[in-house]
């Protein structure tokens, strides 16, 4: 699996965008970008995944260069509660053999008032 | 409603005393896996079932045990706990390896051994 890169952690206040970039040198041409969310005491929810460009849902964008070598991830308007830890995963989906979800230590978020 | 169950949430054992964290998921989900997070080092995964009787090694197996003898279930087993096993575990579930947006995990176990 690629091996990610992200900021230890990040402060930001209530109602502003929070962009967490994450780093993926050596992503292959069959690796998705896959993030997940972590309150604590919980285990990680499944946020957004994408291949390239831009993909948007309810809850967050993605933001993938052409090189994909890095993506961002962006929430729009944060408020307290998504204070949390957010995971970058890069690796192969539905191959059905091999490979596993490999978690780094993430980007903790802080939202403050 | 879809989830996967752990039990217990929290447990204070003695080193030495065989212990097993029961782990059920109720979306008939192929994969399953164990996961234990530490300060500083993020989620390792301890072991994987792609299916059945069929497990495998993750990447901190030592001194855990598991077996997949039912598709909804997956127990780990720690059968001599030691201090360094303290720690949060997850077990988590999918439809299939690979299916990085699949992924459902139960609510955590934090285990101290002392």
């Amino acid at each position: 699996l690629a091996k990610t890169t992200q900021p230890i952690s990040m402060d930001s206040y209530e109602g502003q965008e929070v962009n967490i970039t994450c780093s993926h040198n050596n992503i292959a041409t069959n690796d998705y970008i896959t993030w997940y969310q972590q309150f604590p005491s919980q285990g990680p929810r499944f946020i957004i995944q994408g291949y390239k460009t831009k993909v948007t849902n309810e809850v967050a964008s993605l933001f993938i260069p052409a090189d994909r070598k890095s993506s961002t991830l962006s929430l729009p308007r944060v408020s307290l509660s998504d204070t949390a830890v957010y995971y970058c995963l890069v690796g192969p989906i539905l191959t059905g053999g091999g490979n596993k979800l490999t978690f780094g230590t993430g980007t903790q978020l802080k939202v403050e008032l | 409603e879809a989830q996967v169950t752990q039990n217990p949430r929290y447990l204070i054992t003695v080193t030495g005393k065989k212990l097993t964290v029961t782990c059920s998921q109720n979306m008939n989900h192929e994969y399953m896996s164990w996961y234990r997070q530490d300060p500083g080092l993020g989620l390792r995964q301890i072991y994987y079932s792609m299916n059945v009787e069929v497990t495998d090694k993750g990447d901190v197996p030592e001194g855990y045990k598991v077996s997949r003898k039912e598709k909804r279930n997956f127990p780990l087993i720690l059968e001599s706990p030691s201090p360094n096993q303290t720690s949060l575990y997850f077990c988590a579930s999918s439809p299939g390896l690979g299916w990085q947006d699949g992924y459902t995990f139960g609510s955590g176990t934090r285990l101290t051994v002392v």
